[in-house]
């Protein structure tokens, strides 16, 4: 079974629209980690935001936030005012464990296109 | 952050050769170094998990025969994917981990054509 969904192959936005990028994810284990990766064509992973499972707050960092409905088991990532170089791959992906050594699983991803 | 590299960035090699890739944690010591796998326009697939001076724990479907993990000191692990064959091409790119990081950072991938 999945444990990163990722429903969205691609979305086209206007420039300067809000964006929102969906993730459910799957586990039984009560301490874990949400990420949101985004990857350009030039292929690096470049962290944008995490979301612990004990948080309380949801995570924002800059124009990404990260909108954590627990019992949903959701994760979406918000991007305010997008700008043309949002355009990129964006993974969701879950590390079981909070601990440095815990694997990441990464979910299809969502390809998202920025329109001017 | 925390820096990891990769090298080569990008290798062509003929089938039946070994192709040798190189992870470094620049400046923080990886306990943990993880190896990834990506096709065209496929997610990332995680391949093994390798401790330094132990040996690598691999996925469910990854042959540790052909791709050969060797995590020998805090700072580079490397991946040898041995007798290559075309449908080993893919994106290979590795993160690393320590007690001094509190996640996982990514190297910036190494392309692998295999003629």
């Amino acid at each position: 079974a999945q444990k990163i969904t990722q429903t969205q192959p691609g979305m086209f936005v206007q420039e300067k629209e809000a964006v929102t990028l969906d993730c459910t994810y799957d586990t039984s284990d009560p301490s874990y980690g949400l990420f949101w990766y985004k990857q350009p064509s030039s292929g690096e992973m470049i962290f944008l935001i995490y979301q612990g499972s004990y948080d309380q707050q949801n995570a924002t960092e800059g124009r990404y936030s990260l909108n954590f409905q627990k019992a949903r088991k959701s994760a979406n990532l918000v991007i305010s005012a997008s700008q043309l170089g949002d355009s990129a791959m964006y993974f969701c992906a879950m590390r079981e464990g909070q601990m440095w050594d815990d694997k990441i699983i990464f979910g299809k991803g969502t390809r998202l296109h920025i329109l001017p | 952050g925390a820096v990891v590299s990769q090298h080569p960035s990008w290798v062509i090699c003929k089938s039946g050769t070994s192709v040798k890739i190189e992870c470094r944690s620049l400046d923080f010591q990886a306990t943990t170094m993880f190896w990834y796998r990506q096709f065209p326009k496929q997610s990332l697939m995680l391949m093994a998990t390798s401790n330094e001076g132990s040996k690598a724990t691999y996925e469910q479907g990854v042959e540790k025969d052909k791709f050969l993990i060797n995590h020998a000191s805090l700072t580079l692990s490397t991946l040898t994917v041995t007798s290559a064959h075309p449908e080993d091409s893919s994106f290979y790119i590795c993160s690393a981990s320590g007690t001094s990081t509190d996640t996982q950072y990514f190297g910036p991938g190494t392309r692998l054509t295999v003629l």
